[in-house]
């Protein structure tokens, strides 16, 4: 099983500034196969990047993803207010399908 | 643009079977992969599995001996149901379509609560 190692676990930032997610995977993952999801408090997972870089219908730019290997990052370039949530990272590499611990990203 | 809506209990009894449908709107069952993910009070997301269109299903080894997921075609609905539970089983439980070409999931039912408690 690829365990997805989320970090930090909590990101605290000002409006404006760049928050940078870490995910870190235990054996290589494809990058065809890395997603994140954005998290709202009692909301569904709604998806933000797939392949690793490529961003889904709806998500604003502000949101880049990159790496490769075992090393992925999620990247938001200025902090929105909306943009308070959990993140989670998934691999598809390799069955069972995994998700990452989370990261907490919240304004201070 | 496909909808999901899971339905069940919200309360199973500790040894008995979680049983929840998730039905889908605005969109035929007849493709896809058809998935359940969970995530337990406060906690992350766990996959659970998913059933193909075709019946075909494939399961989380820690959950195998316990789950078995179904597809019914004419009622555009999936199924899970999850035997023998304890309160570990207590989550929020989500259904979700695969998008095969992204590799991710695109859709996501709003989730159901489901308590394993005496």
């Amino acid at each position: 099983e690829i365990v997805l190692t989320q970090s930090p676990g909590t990101l605290s930032l000002s409006p404006g500034e760049r928050a940078t997610l870490s995910c870190r995977a235990s054996q290589s993952v494809s990058s065809s196969h890395l997603t994140w999801y954005q998290q709202k408090p009692g909301q569904a997972p709604r998806l933000l990047i797939y392949g690793a870089s490529s961003r889904a219908t709806g998500t604003p730019d502000r949101f880049s993803g990159t790496g490769s290997g075992t090393d992925f990052t999620l990247t938001i370039s200025g902090l929105e207010p909306e943009d308070v949530a959990v993140y989670y990272c998934q691999q598809y590499s390799s069955l069972p399908l995994t998700f990452g611990g989370g990261t907490k990203v919240e304004i201070k | 643009q496909v909808q999901l809506q899971e339905s069940g209990p919200g309360l199973v009894k500790p040894s008995e079977t979680l049983s929840l449908t998730c039905t889908v709107s605005a969109g035929s069952i007849n493709s896809y992969y058809w998935n359940w993910v969970r995530q337990p009070p406060g906690k992350g997301l766990e996959w659970i599995g998913y059933v193909h269109h075709s019946g075909s299903a494939n399961y989380n080894p820690s959950l195998k001996s316990r789950v078995t997921m179904s597809v019914d075609t004419p009622k555009n609905r999936f199924s899970l149901n999850l035997r023998s539970v304890t309160t570990a089983d207590t989550a929020v439980y989500y259904c979700a379509k695969w998008h095969e070409s992204w590799n991710a999931y695109d859709c996501w039912g709003q989730g159901i609560l489901v308590t394993v408690s005496s």
